[in-house]
């Protein structure tokens, strides 16, 4: 059976620093390219960050730009998704997704992991 | 505000059908495939279709997808309590180099 499962959320201040990871099961997470989205408290799904199978390209969403970073670690078999700058308003459950599809233009998330929950607060 | 447009609820009877629209433009739904995700409470996202109309395996025909220029449709036949939850459209927005979501559409199955 097909898995993903978030880890390393919690409670953090403005301007910390968090590291998610992202750890697959019954496949082989270096074989897909990954995409990180989020969903705020009432809100609605946010995209943050795509990474490609080998690592390259990577792209992300102008609300995280230059506070993200993404990456993978093949041989552990884990992606990470390193935020620095932490504001308020990233306050949101993070989900790891993984990517199906040849190409960016037809993309799509076939699985998805639970999420994992990171709070920003004073 | 979002990229693609959803109306924020929709609701039917039991057995009933629902459609739900996503409206986006040229540099995204416009050109590139869409997905739809339905998010029930407490779960993970689940993909209910792709590549505009293409169903996974274990969605059952209840589901369809649809695009026209630039909108898409979801459509929920034989509605259940079951589906109750928010569905969302996605696709690439060229110009943006990003993955765009609808805001969501809140199923009410009354």
């Amino acid at each position: 059976e097909v898995q993903l499962v978030e880890s390393g959320g919690g409670l953090a201040q403005p301007g910390g620093s968090l590291r998610l990871s992202c750890a697959g099961s019954g496949f082989t997470l270096s074989d897909y390219s990954i995409n990180w989205v989020r969903q705020a408290p009432g809100k609605g799904l946010e995209w943050v960050s795509f990474i490609f199978v080998t690592g390259d390209p990577i792209y992300y969403a102008d609300s995280v730009k230059g506070r993200f970073t993404v990456s993978r670690d093949n041989a552990k078999k884990s992606v990470s998704l390193q935020i620095n700058s932490l504001r308020v308003e990233d306050t949101a459950v993070y989900y790891c997704a993984r990517v199906r599809g040849n190409s960016l233009t037809t993309q799509y998330f076939d699985y998805w992991g639970r999420g994992t929950l990171v709070t920003v607060s004073s | 505000q979002s990229v693609l447009t959803q109306s924020p609820s929709v609701s039917a009877a039991p057995g009933q059908k629902v459609t739900i629209s996503c409206s986006g433009s040229s540099s995204n739904i416009g050109r590139n495939s869409v997905s739809w995700y339905q998010h029930l409470p407490g779960a993970a996202p689940k993909l209910l279709t792709y590549d505009n109309d293409v169903r996974p395996s274990g969605i059952p025909d209840r589901f369809s997808g649809s695009k026209s220029g630039t909108s898409a449709t979801l459509g929920i036949t034989g509605l259940q309590t079951g589906d109750e939850g928010d569905y969302y459209c996605g696709t690439w927005d060229g110009s943006l180099r990003a993955v765009v979501f609808g805001g969501g559409t809140k199923l009410t199955v009354l």
